[in-house]
């Protein structure tokens, strides 16, 4: 079946617009997360979603950072008054949750690629 | 609150010698463990998980818990296996997978 998939796959903004990158999930997961991975800086947390629970929100970096989940399936990150320090590749995750072996593996999808010029 | 460490940003080895790639963990329960690679323009995708035991692609992972340890090893590197590799602790309930900061993986021919 069709893996995750994020969009658009680049996008290239003028420091101080707003962008927003969409998520659209496995279809069923329950679970979906959003992460940033900048050069050298690994894969950093955003924020995590887990079925009806209120979102986890720790990671996201400044109150400029937003995400929400419609219906439980396709996600939106948006960066408001975006700043050169935002440019990364945005990934988005998802996971069934819980299978009788455990908890479910993550899914990737391919990034959107942010470019703040 | 659970953390993951990988203490190494870049791990460079011969072809041919042995790997191993470090990640210690912060959590006092029963965690689970994985271990994630991103090769070279790929997704970012499951490798191993330690509930399955099992070995992929030469690589295995042990989880000590005395030593709250998951180091990911392989007895002969290939060149193949040049990626970033990143470590994940899940600890339960409705928390969220922890990954580390990752370690590339660079197999010199």
């Amino acid at each position: 079946g069709a893996g995750v998939s994020q969009s658009p796959s680049n996008k290239v903004t003028e420091k101080g617009k707003d962008v927003e990158l969409r998520c659209d999930p496995i279809s069923g997961h329950t679970a979906l997360y959003w992460y940033r991975q900048s050069l050298g800086q690994g894969l950093e947390f955003l924020i995590y979603f887990q079925g009806n629970s209120a979102p986890d929100k720790s990671g996201l970096p400044s109150d400029r950072f937003s995400a929400e989940r419609t219906g439980g399936s396709v996600s939106t990150l948006t960066i408001q008054r975006t700043q050169q320090e935002d440019s990364a590749v945005y990934l988005c995750a998802s996971s069934s949750g819980w299978t009788t072996g455990g908890i479910d593996e993550q899914y990737f999808g391919p990034g959107t690629r942010l470019t703040v010029t | 609150a659970q953390r993951v460490t990988q203490p190494e940003k870049l791990l460079s080895v011969f072809k041919g010698a042995p790997v191993e790639l470090k990640c210690n963990y912060s959590y006092s329960g029963s965690p689970e463990l994985f271990w994630y690679v991103q090769y070279s323009r790929q997704r970012l995708q499951l490798l191993l998980r330690h509930i399955s035991r099992e070995s992929i692609k030469g690589f295995t992972a042990d989880l000590n818990k005395g030593e709250t340890s998951f180091h990911l090893k392989k007895p002969f590197a290939q060149e193949e296996d040049s990626a970033m590799y990143y470590c994940a602790l899940y600890s339960g309930g409705y928390q969220k997978v922890t990954f580390g900061t990752g370690t590339k993986l660079q197999v010199i021919p």
